[in-house]
Protein backbone atom coordinates (compact mmCIF):
# COMPACT_ATOMS: atom_id res chain seq x y z
CA UNK A 1 0.00 0.00 0.00
CA UNK A 2 0.87 3.19 -0.65
CA UNK A 3 2.76 5.43 1.99
CA UNK A 4 4.45 8.69 3.26
CA UNK A 5 6.95 8.66 6.51
CA UNK A 6 8.31 11.74 8.21
CA UNK A 7 9.90 10.46 10.75
CA UNK A 8 10.73 13.80 12.58
CA UNK A 9 7.77 15.36 14.99
CA UNK A 10 10.00 18.30 15.18
CA UNK A 11 12.96 20.22 14.24
CA UNK A 12 14.66 23.22 15.07
CA UNK A 13 16.96 25.53 13.17
CA UNK A 14 19.07 28.52 13.99
CA UNK A 15 17.76 31.07 11.65
CA UNK A 16 19.79 31.48 8.05
CA UNK A 17 21.00 27.82 8.49
CA UNK A 18 19.85 25.13 6.55
CA UNK A 19 17.65 22.22 7.19
CA UNK A 20 16.51 18.71 5.98
CA UNK A 21 13.27 17.43 6.58
CA UNK A 22 13.04 13.77 5.94
CA UNK A 23 10.31 12.34 3.41
CA UNK A 24 10.83 8.22 2.24
CA UNK A 25 7.48 6.63 0.18
CA UNK A 26 6.14 3.29 -1.09
CA UNK A 27 4.71 2.70 -3.97
CA UNK A 28 4.41 0.26 -6.15
CA UNK A 29 3.12 2.61 -8.55
CA UNK A 30 5.63 3.36 -11.23
CA UNK A 31 4.26 6.71 -11.87
CA UNK A 32 3.99 9.19 -8.69
CA UNK A 33 4.28 12.89 -7.84
CA UNK A 34 5.66 13.72 -4.59
CA UNK A 35 4.77 17.25 -2.75
CA UNK A 36 5.89 19.46 0.27
CA UNK A 37 3.13 21.66 1.96
CA UNK A 38 3.63 24.35 4.73
CA UNK A 39 0.97 24.46 6.79
CA UNK A 40 1.30 27.41 9.34
CA UNK A 41 -1.30 27.67 12.42
CA UNK A 42 -3.88 29.00 10.24
CA UNK A 43 -4.34 25.84 8.72
CA UNK A 44 -4.28 26.36 5.36
CA UNK A 45 -1.84 23.86 2.91
CA UNK A 46 0.51 25.74 1.14
CA UNK A 47 2.29 24.32 -1.72
CA UNK A 48 5.97 24.49 -1.58
CA UNK A 49 7.74 22.38 -4.24
CA UNK A 50 6.44 19.38 -6.32
CA UNK A 51 8.90 16.34 -7.99
CA UNK A 52 7.46 13.99 -10.70
CA UNK A 53 8.45 9.95 -10.47
CA UNK A 54 10.09 10.43 -14.22
CA UNK A 55 11.99 13.88 -13.74
CA UNK A 56 15.68 13.38 -14.07
CA UNK A 57 16.88 16.54 -12.35
CA UNK A 58 16.10 17.66 -8.21
CA UNK A 59 12.97 20.22 -7.87
CA UNK A 60 14.18 23.87 -7.09
CA UNK A 61 12.00 26.72 -5.67
CA UNK A 62 13.44 29.59 -4.20
CA UNK A 63 15.14 28.54 -1.26
CA UNK A 64 13.75 24.79 -1.40
CA UNK A 65 15.19 22.14 -3.13
CA UNK A 66 13.93 18.28 -2.92
CA UNK A 67 16.36 15.81 -2.56
CA UNK A 68 14.84 12.96 -4.74
CA UNK A 69 16.72 9.58 -4.47
CA UNK A 70 14.32 7.01 -6.24
CA UNK A 71 16.37 4.30 -5.49
CA UNK A 72 15.96 5.04 -1.74
CA UNK A 73 12.79 6.58 -2.44
CA UNK A 74 13.14 9.77 0.23
CA UNK A 75 11.77 12.99 -1.11
CA UNK A 76 13.57 15.24 1.42
CA UNK A 77 12.73 19.05 1.47
CA UNK A 78 16.12 21.16 2.00
CA UNK A 79 15.01 24.86 2.96
CA UNK A 80 18.09 27.03 2.65
CA UNK A 81 18.24 29.92 4.48
CA UNK A 82 15.64 29.63 7.39
CA UNK A 83 13.66 32.43 8.05
CA UNK A 84 11.85 32.79 11.62
CA UNK A 85 8.40 32.75 8.86
CA UNK A 86 9.54 29.13 8.13
CA UNK A 87 8.42 28.23 11.56
CA UNK A 88 5.27 25.68 10.90
CA UNK A 89 4.23 22.15 10.14
CA UNK A 90 5.42 20.49 6.89
CA UNK A 91 3.90 17.64 5.26
CA UNK A 92 5.26 15.59 2.47
CA UNK A 93 2.69 13.82 0.21
CA UNK A 94 2.38 11.46 -2.53
CA UNK A 95 -0.09 11.67 -5.46
CA UNK A 96 -1.21 8.73 -6.65
CA UNK A 97 -2.08 8.37 -10.66
CA UNK A 98 -5.93 9.75 -10.38
CA UNK A 99 -5.17 12.58 -8.29
CA UNK A 100 -5.17 11.54 -4.77
CA UNK A 101 -3.19 12.82 -2.37
CA UNK A 102 -1.65 10.84 0.59
CA UNK A 103 0.27 12.70 3.58
CA UNK A 104 2.67 12.06 5.87
CA UNK A 105 2.30 13.08 10.02
CA UNK A 106 4.31 15.89 9.78
CA UNK A 107 7.16 17.40 10.94
CA UNK A 108 7.20 20.54 13.09
CA UNK A 109 9.80 23.18 12.54
CA UNK A 110 10.61 25.36 14.37
CA UNK A 111 13.38 28.36 13.83
CA UNK A 112 15.03 29.88 16.40
CA UNK A 113 16.29 34.01 15.97
CA UNK B 1 -7.42 35.45 -9.66
CA UNK B 2 -9.61 33.94 -6.40
CA UNK B 3 -7.97 31.08 -4.74
CA UNK B 4 -10.05 27.93 -3.51
CA UNK B 5 -12.67 29.78 -1.10
CA UNK B 6 -14.38 27.29 2.21
CA UNK B 7 -17.48 28.38 3.93
CA UNK B 8 -17.87 28.67 6.73
CA UNK B 9 -15.18 29.12 8.48
CA UNK B 10 -15.72 27.71 11.78
CA UNK B 11 -18.85 25.36 13.00
CA UNK B 12 -19.81 23.90 15.90
CA UNK B 13 -22.41 20.74 16.09
CA UNK B 14 -23.53 18.76 18.99
CA UNK B 15 -23.58 14.91 18.16
CA UNK B 16 -26.28 13.27 15.82
CA UNK B 17 -26.10 16.42 13.81
CA UNK B 18 -25.45 17.01 10.14
CA UNK B 19 -23.36 19.55 8.72
CA UNK B 20 -22.70 20.95 5.11
CA UNK B 21 -19.57 22.65 4.37
CA UNK B 22 -18.48 24.35 1.17
CA UNK B 23 -15.72 25.11 -1.58
CA UNK B 24 -15.63 26.93 -4.66
CA UNK B 25 -12.40 25.90 -6.31
CA UNK B 26 -9.75 28.33 -8.00
CA UNK B 27 -10.52 30.02 -10.88
CA UNK B 28 -10.41 27.48 -13.95
CA UNK B 29 -10.18 24.30 -11.61
CA UNK B 30 -13.02 21.36 -12.25
CA UNK B 31 -11.94 19.23 -9.75
CA UNK B 32 -12.12 19.20 -5.93
CA UNK B 33 -10.94 16.70 -3.19
CA UNK B 34 -11.54 16.78 0.14
CA UNK B 35 -9.61 16.07 3.36
CA UNK B 36 -10.07 15.72 6.80
CA UNK B 37 -7.49 16.41 8.89
CA UNK B 38 -7.61 15.79 12.54
CA UNK B 39 -5.54 17.46 15.35
CA UNK B 40 -1.74 16.57 15.56
CA UNK B 41 -2.49 14.12 11.98
CA UNK B 42 -1.45 14.79 8.11
CA UNK B 43 -4.71 14.87 6.23
CA UNK B 44 -6.87 12.28 5.21
CA UNK B 45 -8.60 11.53 2.00
CA UNK B 46 -12.14 12.03 1.95
CA UNK B 47 -13.15 11.70 -1.98
CA UNK B 48 -12.73 13.21 -5.11
CA UNK B 49 -15.43 15.02 -7.54
CA UNK B 50 -14.83 15.36 -11.31
CA UNK B 51 -17.22 16.32 -13.73
CA UNK B 52 -20.25 16.40 -11.24
CA UNK B 53 -19.33 12.74 -10.30
CA UNK B 54 -17.07 11.20 -7.20
CA UNK B 55 -14.47 9.85 -8.85
CA UNK B 56 -12.54 8.27 -6.08
CA UNK B 57 -13.31 7.68 -2.53
CA UNK B 58 -11.28 7.21 0.71
CA UNK B 59 -11.71 5.06 3.90
CA UNK B 60 -14.74 7.42 5.46
CA UNK B 61 -18.28 5.73 6.25
CA UNK B 62 -21.51 6.75 4.34
CA UNK B 63 -21.94 9.57 6.29
CA UNK B 64 -19.99 11.38 4.58
CA UNK B 65 -21.42 12.06 1.28
CA UNK B 66 -20.80 14.73 -1.04
CA UNK B 67 -21.82 16.77 -4.52
CA UNK B 68 -20.55 18.89 -7.01
CA UNK B 69 -22.39 21.88 -9.06
CA UNK B 70 -22.07 23.16 -12.62
CA UNK B 71 -20.25 25.71 -11.48
CA UNK B 72 -17.15 23.04 -10.60
CA UNK B 73 -17.88 24.10 -6.43
CA UNK B 74 -18.80 21.48 -4.03
CA UNK B 75 -20.36 20.58 -0.85
CA UNK B 76 -19.29 18.23 2.09
CA UNK B 77 -22.27 16.57 4.16
CA UNK B 78 -21.60 14.57 7.30
CA UNK B 79 -24.77 12.80 8.78
CA UNK B 80 -25.32 11.77 12.33
CA UNK B 81 -22.15 13.48 13.73
CA UNK B 82 -19.49 12.15 16.46
CA UNK B 83 -17.63 13.16 18.39
CA UNK B 84 -14.23 12.02 16.30
CA UNK B 85 -15.80 13.45 13.47
CA UNK B 86 -14.14 16.71 15.03
CA UNK B 87 -11.14 18.25 12.77
CA UNK B 88 -10.42 20.64 9.87
CA UNK B 89 -11.57 20.19 6.76
CA UNK B 90 -9.47 21.35 3.31
CA UNK B 91 -11.22 21.66 0.04
CA UNK B 92 -8.24 21.25 -2.64
CA UNK B 93 -9.08 22.09 -6.71
CA UNK B 94 -7.15 21.15 -9.66
CA UNK B 95 -7.68 20.44 -13.38
CA UNK B 96 -8.80 17.69 -15.28
CA UNK B 97 -9.07 15.19 -12.85
CA UNK B 98 -5.15 15.36 -11.49
CA UNK B 99 -2.69 18.35 -11.28
CA UNK B 100 -1.30 20.34 -8.44
CA UNK B 101 -4.02 20.59 -5.86
CA UNK B 102 -4.43 24.08 -4.50
CA UNK B 103 -6.00 24.10 -0.94
CA UNK B 104 -8.75 26.52 0.59
CA UNK B 105 -8.35 27.93 4.23
CA UNK B 106 -10.14 25.01 5.67
CA UNK B 107 -13.49 24.97 7.80
CA UNK B 108 -12.44 23.60 11.33
CA UNK B 109 -15.87 21.52 12.87
CA UNK B 110 -16.23 20.90 16.35
CA UNK B 111 -18.32 18.69 17.35
CA UNK B 112 -19.70 18.65 21.16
Amino acid sequence: AQKITQTQPGMFVQEKEAVTLDCTYDTSDPSYGLFWYKQPSSGEMIFLIYQGSYDQQNATEGRYSLNFQKARKSANLVISASQLGDSAMYFCAMREVRGKLIFGQGTELSVKP
Amino acid sequence: DAGVTQSPTHLIKTRGQQVTLRCSPKSGHDTVSWYQQALGQGPQFIFQYYEEEERQRGNFPDRFSGHQFPNYSSELNVNALLLGDSALYLCASSWGGGGEQFFGPGTRLTVL
